[in-house]
């Protein structure tokens, strides 16, 4: 079947520090893998996506590669700042049967 | 272009009661779903529907009904309230053009069932 793991949480950083949040998944066929992002008292909103292997998704600093050897789709952001703090989802959207499977979020608290 | 909407933002229930929460997309989507968001568990798919007239349970449909007679329209009833649906409820949209597949999600509505 189809799943998404992602690390467990919170992560808490000081600004300006590297970010990796790590996603794995499990898929039967090829799918399109996203990051999703979550303010305080609102809905998710998408970050990056990709939609094949070996693509990179990227938005607002934020990085993410298809890797389709290691299942993994970990997000990274070179410096991150105070308005980063959020709740971020990994997921993944099976081609053909248009489900979306969601990992559990990840909080990341930025420090000033 | 509002995108996807959800009424009401807030919502208490006592047990038993019945109520629905309405979701629209002004997108012309043919994609349409349900998510409950709990503590540490994500988003859990409820139901959802490919287009007007045809709906399928997602993982955790039990407790829910719903219908889609327009495009436009996905509402969420629930048909006796219990303590366990207290969590947040997310609507959302997609087109099933292409493989872009990409979600966009309503602002949520927060359920106490007491």
């Amino acid at each position: 079947g189809n799943s998404v793991t992602q690390m467990e949480g919170p992560v808490t950083l000081s600004e300006e520090a590297f970010l990796t949040i790590n996603c794995t998944y499990t898929a039967t066929g090829y799918p399109s893998l996203f990051w999703y992002v979550q303010y305080p008292g609102e809905g998710l909103q998408l970050l990056l996506k990709a939609t094949k292997a070996d693509d990179k998704g990227s938005n607002k600093g934020f990085e993410a590669t298809y890797r389709k050897e290691t299942t993994s789709f970990h997000l990274e952001k070179g410096s991150v700042q105070v308005s980063d703090s959020a709740v971020y989802f990994c997921a993944l959207s099976d081609r053909g049967f248009n489900k979306f499977y969601f990992g559990s979020g990840t909080k990341l608290n930025v420090k000033p | 272009n509002a995108g996807v909407t959800q009424t009401p933002k807030f919502q208490v229930l006592k047990t038993g009661q019945s109520m629905t929460l309405q979701c629209a997309q002004d997108m012309n989507h043919e994609y349409m779903s349900w998510y409950r968001q709990d503590p540490g568990m994500g988003l859990r798919l409820i139901h959802y529907s490919v287009g007007a007239g045809i709906t399928d349970q997602g993982e955790v449909p039990n407790g829910y009904n719903v219908s889609r007679s327009t495009t436009e329209d996905f509402p969420l009833r629930l048909l006796s309230a219990a303590p366990s649906q207290t969590s947040v409820y997310f609507c959302a949209s997609s087109t099933l053009a292409g493989y872009n597949y990409e979600q966009y999600f309503g602002p949520g509505t927060r359920l106490t069932v007491t």
